[in-house]
């Protein structure tokens, strides 16, 4: 079965550290990832797309790679912040099947003081 | 973000009630979608629309029927809910609908049935 899945366990760390989430596929062939961010009550909001040949992207603080042989994406956010604490969604499109977002559960971060 | 607004916030109905849920993007995009979010659940897609015209409908009962009537404005009208269709419904729109646009959220009704 096609199954996207992220952390379903809560990540906690330290101000200053680096989060790393994951978000594993099974049965898709992706044309695009995508991660967002979405606050309590909040809407999804965009951060970062990357599509299936490349293998790093970054903006500012924020770093995801892209593996199709693991069928991994890791999303990277260097030196947290308070600020950053959200659930982060992934979620992927497939070629020819338009603007059709196939999004994971979430991981909720929490950065600590 | 004010791109995408959403309303109402809030919605109580009961399970015999019509009601409509509005969506309206000011970013000059001509792809509209409306996802539903329940609490532990991925967001689902429901319906897709491209320069007005329905493209995607994800096996979503008869009792949700969607309206399009331009690119800035969407709709979700209900009736006759159950129970279990109690979520938040999001909004969203893109610049067309291709495999790698974005998509921008409004901040969703949180809609529950008695």
């Amino acid at each position: 079965s096609q199954k996207i899945e992220q952390n379903s366990e809560a990540l906690n760390i330290q101000e200053g550290k680096t989060a790393t989430l994951t978000c594993n596929y099974t049965n898709y062939s992706p044309a695009y990832l995508q991660w967002y961010r979405q606050d309590p009550g909040r809407g999804p909001v965009f951060l970062l797309l990357i599509r299936e040949n490349e293998k790093e992207k970054r903006k500012e603080r924020l770093k995801v790679t892209f593996d199709t042989t693991l069928k991994q994406s890791l999303f990277h956010i260097t030196a947290s912040q308070p600020a950053d604490s959200a659930t982060y969604l992934c979620a992927l499109t497939i070629y020819n099947q338009g603007g059709k977002l196939i999004f994971g559960q979430g991981t909720e971060l929490s950065v600590k003081p | 973000e004010t791109g995408v607004t959403q309303t109402p916030r809030h919605l109580v109905m009961g399970m015999t009630n019509k009601k409509s849920l509005k969506c309206e993007q000011h970013l000059g995009h001509n792809a509209m979608y409306w996802y539903k979010q329940s609490a532990k659940k991925p967001l689902e897609l429901m319906f897709v629309y491209n320069f007005k015209e329905q493209t995607e409908n994800n096996s979503v009962p008869s009792r949700f029927s969607p309206e399009c009537p331009n690119s800035s404005h969407l709709f979700l009208h209900l009736h006759t809910l159950q129970p279990e269709d109690s979520a938040l419904y999001l909004c969203a729109s893109s610049q067309d609908s291709r495999e790698d646009q974005p998509q921008h959220f409004g901040d969703g009704t949180r809609l529950s049935i008695l």
